[in-house]
């Protein structure tokens, strides 16, 4: 079955700082899209991506869509301690179906 | 309601014990997801209602798992004879079309707990 895959699985970062996280699909992606979950909390919808190659910004996170729709990466620029949390990318097949997730990228942010 | 809401927040069972979890989804949100999620992982997808139809279920872990949308509107998930393996928060998610463009919203979740 599809499996997604992300690295790292922690990211320790210095505030100011810029990483990246990166997903990997199995199989070929109808649409990925990123979810953020404070601790405690539950997913939050940051984005989806649908096109091959597709770049979208928003604000200090730069999200990108691989060539071949097997991949992604989120990108975030002068990390914040409101940064922190799990990033997850999570893959859908077809349009309207079930999406399957990373295990996620756990960022800690150092002031 | 402004959000989907899941109910009850918290659920202690003792090992054997039958619970129901329910899932309040935003107002005309067709398709609805079931998802758990184990401590320090990623969430499994349970089951898929569009609207009252449950279109995939193939996530479900057992035949102890049993999931209804009978109106469209609200869900229940149903864990029958739980095991301490089914410790989990219970994540419901809704979107209001069946394609997901806008992203699916998630309920707080039901934190179970088999002991």
């Amino acid at each position: 079955g599809q499996q997604v895959m992300q690295i790292p699985q922690y990211q320790h970062v210095q505030e100011g700082e810029d990483f990246t996280t990166y997903c990997n699909s199995s199989t070929t992606l109808s649409n990925i899209q990123w979810y953020k979950q404070r601790p405690g909390g539950h997913p939050v919808f940051l984005i989806q991506l649908v096109k091959s190659g597709e770049v979208k910004k928003q604000k200090r996170l730069t999200f990108q869509f691989g060539e071949a729709k097997k991949n992604s990466s989120l990108h975030i620029t002068a990390t914040q301690t409101t940064d922190v949390g799990t990033y997850f990318c999570a893959g859908s097949e077809a349009a309207g179906n079930k999406l399957t997730f990373g295990g996620g990228t756990r960022v800690l942010v150092k002031p | 309601g402004a959000g989907v809401s899941q109910s009850p927040r918290y659920k202690v069972a003792k090992r054997g014990q039958d619970v129901a979890l329910r899932c309040d989804p935003i107002s005309g949100h067709v398709s609805l997801f079931w998802y758990q999620q184990a401590l320090g992982q990623g969430p499994e997808f349970l089951t898929y209602f569009q609207n009252e139809a449950q279109l995939d279920k193939s996530g479900l872990p057992s035949d102890r798992f049993f999931a209804e949308r009978p109106e469209g509107s609200v869900s229940t998930l149903k864990i029958q004879r739980t095991q301490q393996e089914d410790s989990a928060v219970y994540l419901c998610a809704s979107s209001l079309e069946d394609r997901g463009t806008y992203g699916y919203t998630f309920g707080s979740g039901t934190r179970l707990t088999v002991v």
